[in-house]
């Protein structure tokens, strides 16, 4: 079996301070994640994937997100918080090996403060 | 290019009736996911098709629910009998494909919005 925690429901930040969005999973062989962001009354869109190679991955917006295997994490991070970033969160994971669908948190969301 | 497009956006309906809630996905994506959202509770996984086929149909919560996709286009999910606890919004997402352990992201719709009254 596949999850993942998101162990904050809210974070909030100031404009223009770094934001830390954090993500844990398990699963049972090598993980492929994913961050998505929803703004209100929108689906979700995709924002980075990790599949393999280099442990910190760029995204849209300027976010980006480090793979930790030893911790079983995946944080979201971004230098420098906007107002618009203000939005849920997901992360998902899932299991590189067979044909496993997305498991999804259960969502954080980031409100930016002016 | 055109992305996942739902419909209704919107939809109230009475406990007990029947609702059909569409699906278009991006074209050329072989894969296709409904998912429901409730307030505080995240995304919940109901049922994914590759192609026509429903390889995973575990996360539908009862048999009120079915879903089907036909020509590898169109999907629609339907909620007989509906309940108030069949509120919520349901997301539909496509993607490239699930085979092979492809790492495809996938590309979600605006969400029906269904209340039960």
């Amino acid at each position: 079996a596949q999850s993942v925690a998101q162990p904050e429901d809210q974070v909030n930040v100031a404009e223009g301070n770094p934001l830390t969005v954090k993500c844990t999973y398990s699963v049972s062989g090598n993980p492929y994640l994913f961050w998505y962001v929803q703004y209100p009354n929108r689906g979700l869109q995709f924002l980075l994937k990790y599949i393999t190679g280099d442990n910190l991955v760029k995204g849209s917006y300027g976010f980006e997100a480090e793979f930790n295997k030893s911790q079983t994490s995946f944080h979201l991070k971004k230098p420098s918080a906007l107002v618009s970033d203000s939005a849920l969160y997901f992360c998902a994971v899932r299991d590189r090996g067979g044909y496993s669908t997305l498991t999804f948190g259960k969502g954080t969301m980031l409100l930016v403060s002016p | 290019g055109a992305g996942v497009s739902q419909s209704p956006s919107n939809k109230v309906t009475e406990k007990g009736k029947d609702v059909e809630l569409r699906c278009d996905p991006i074209s050329g994506h072989t894969a296709l996911y409904w998912y429901r959202q409730s307030l505080g509770q995240g995304l919940e996984f109901l049922i994914y098709f590759q192609g026509n086929s429903a390889p995973d149909k575990s996360g539908l919560p009862s048999d009120r629910f079915s879903a089907e996709r036909t020509g590898g286009s169109v999907s629609t999910l339907t909620i007989q009998r509906t309940q108030q606890e069949d509120s919520a919004v349901y997301l539909c997402a496509s993607s490239l494909g699930l085979a092979g352990g492809a790492a495809y992201e996938q590309y979600f719709g605006p969400g029906t919005r269904l209340t039960v009254t």
